[in-house]
């Protein structure tokens, strides 16, 4: 079983959709939670981060954790062509390594 | 703004050669990492190091090495290039900090091996 799983996809949705990402980890001890976009042929950027139980809003996206069933999912609303990427989930587990481990991706489609 | 960057974005190399992929950053981050993304293999650790002169192994460091002999510059070396190590080379950094460790990413370097 891999550390931190994630559907690729590609997940299509409609421009103005809600887009639902989501990421399951195997680590009970995992602390901290990331999603980055990274467009075709560029480098990971960092949209959110969460480390409590709950929601955590930032404009258009939200992150949601729930760590009694080790999920983490990311929510765009009114999703846009621009959106179109793939997003990774990675998680900090705390186990004695400081480097994130990523899962692999899902790939998002936006259709206008 | 924070900023890692790389030395090159693209590189062709022949198989045999030695090569160095060197990354800087400008936070004042202790850690500093080597990843390669592959189609379909998602990102994999090579190696990080979390001070200068420490390094440690990711999950797949066979046929690579890395130095770090200043806090802002991390290097990977490819001792010997081979045809399998073509691939998307990707330098991050991270603070310490507990709950403030997200890693930054450079722009990643295109590395093909002939």
């Amino acid at each position: 079983q891999k550390e931190v799983e994630q559907n690729s996809g590609p997940l299509s949705v409609p421009e103005g959709a809600i887009a639902s990402l989501n990421c399951t980890y195997s680590d009970r001890g995992s602390q901290s939670f990331f999603w980055y976009r990274q467009y075709s042929g560029k480098s990971p950027e960092l949209i959110m981060f969460i480390y409590s139980n709950g929601d955590k809003e930032d404009g258009r996206f939200t992150a949601q954790l729930n760590k009694a069933s080790q999920y983490v999912s990311l929510l765009i609303r009114d999703s846009q062509p621009s959106d179109s990427a793939t997003y990774l989930c990675a998680v900090n587990s705390y186990t004695g390594r400081r480097a994130l481990t990523f899962g692999s991706g899902t790939r998002l489609q936006v259709q206008p | 703004d924070v900023k890692v960057t790389q030395s090159s974005r693209y590189l062709v190399k022949r198989t045999g050669e030695k090569v160095f992929l060197e990354c800087v950053q400008d936070m004042d981050h202790e850690n500093m990492f080597w990843y390669r993304q592959d189609p379909g293999l998602g990102l994999r650790l090579i190696y990080f190091s979390y001070d200068v002169k420490m390094k440690e192994k990711g999950d797949i460091p066979e046929g690579y090495s890395v130095s770090r002999e200043k806090k802002e510059r991390f290097s990977l070396i490819l001792e010997s290039a081979s045809t399998n190590q073509t691939s998307m080379y990707l330098c991050a950094s991270s603070t310490h900090v507990v709950n403030y460790n997200e890693q930054f990413f450079g722009p990643g370097t295109r590395l093909t091996v002939l």
